[in-house]
């Protein structure tokens, strides 16, 4: 069984701060994750994946992740937003066999001026 | 370029009138699937496809069809459209189903059934 759980439905900053968007996942067998971004009536574009090799992931647009097992943490992080990284964030686990990936429920970034 | 596209993007239809949404990808992969993605419910699979001929259910199939003839298209069918199938819809593909691949997103279609 697996499941993701996004902590924040929403998360607002001021541009140049840092973003930090949280996921916690369960699995069973050991876990593939995924950050994807959704910007306004646009699909899904992968921002990284960790898939059991380094624990600190580092993606497209200056984003990058943390495996934590320990922690069954996988947090999005950024140490400067823009206001281009407004859009909708989706964490998504799949297990080692398993041919249906959960995503979470999705954080909205909002990013001010 | 590789990608993924679906038709319609837009759709509105009344209950009960049968309808397709088409689904093709040019990257040769094997693997496809339907999602549906509702406000606060993020996405959710509806059937996949590991391969031509081969399909299976996803977390909500009910009131869904699909079929895998050929393997670049992937198209979804709603025999009998209800209110509640109204949602945003995406087709999907990657190299293969296993769970360390990334899946690639078509533009979405926007489904209302009034």
């Amino acid at each position: 069984a697996q499941s993701v759980t996004q902590l924040d439905s929403h998360v607002s900053v001021s541009e140049g701060t840092p973003v930090l968007l949280r996921c916690n996942y369960s699995s069973s067998y050991s876990p593939s994750l995924f950050w994807y971004v959704q910007h306004p009536n646009k699909g899904l574009q992968l921002l990284l994946k960790y898939t059991s090799a380094a624990t600190l992931v580092k993606g497209i647009n200056g984003f990058e992740a943390e495996f934590k097992k320990s922690e069954t943490s996988f947090h999005l992080t950024k140490p400067s937003a823009h206001m281009s990284d407004a859009a909708e964030y989706f964490c998504v686990v799949s297990s080692r066999g398993s041919y249906i990936p959960t995503f979470g429920r999705g954080t909205s970034l909002i990013v001010h001026p | 370029e590789a990608q993924v596209t679906q038709n319609p993007r837009y759709l509105i239809t009344v209950t009960g009138k049968k309808l397709t949404v088409t689904c093709s990808q040019n990257m040769n992969h094997e693997y496809m699937s339907w999602y549906r993605q509702d406000p606060g419910l993020g996405l959710r699979q509806i059937y996949y496809s590991m391969n031509v001929e081969v399909t299976d259910k996803g977390d909500v199939p009910e009131g869904y069809k699909v079929s895998r003839k050929e393997k670049r298209n992937f198209p979804l069918i709603l025999e009998s459209p209800s209110p509640n199938q109204t949602s945003l819809y995406f087709c999907a593909s990657s190299l293969s189903g296993l769970g360390s691949y990334e899946q690639y997103f078509g533009p979405g279609t926007r489904l209302t059934v009034t």
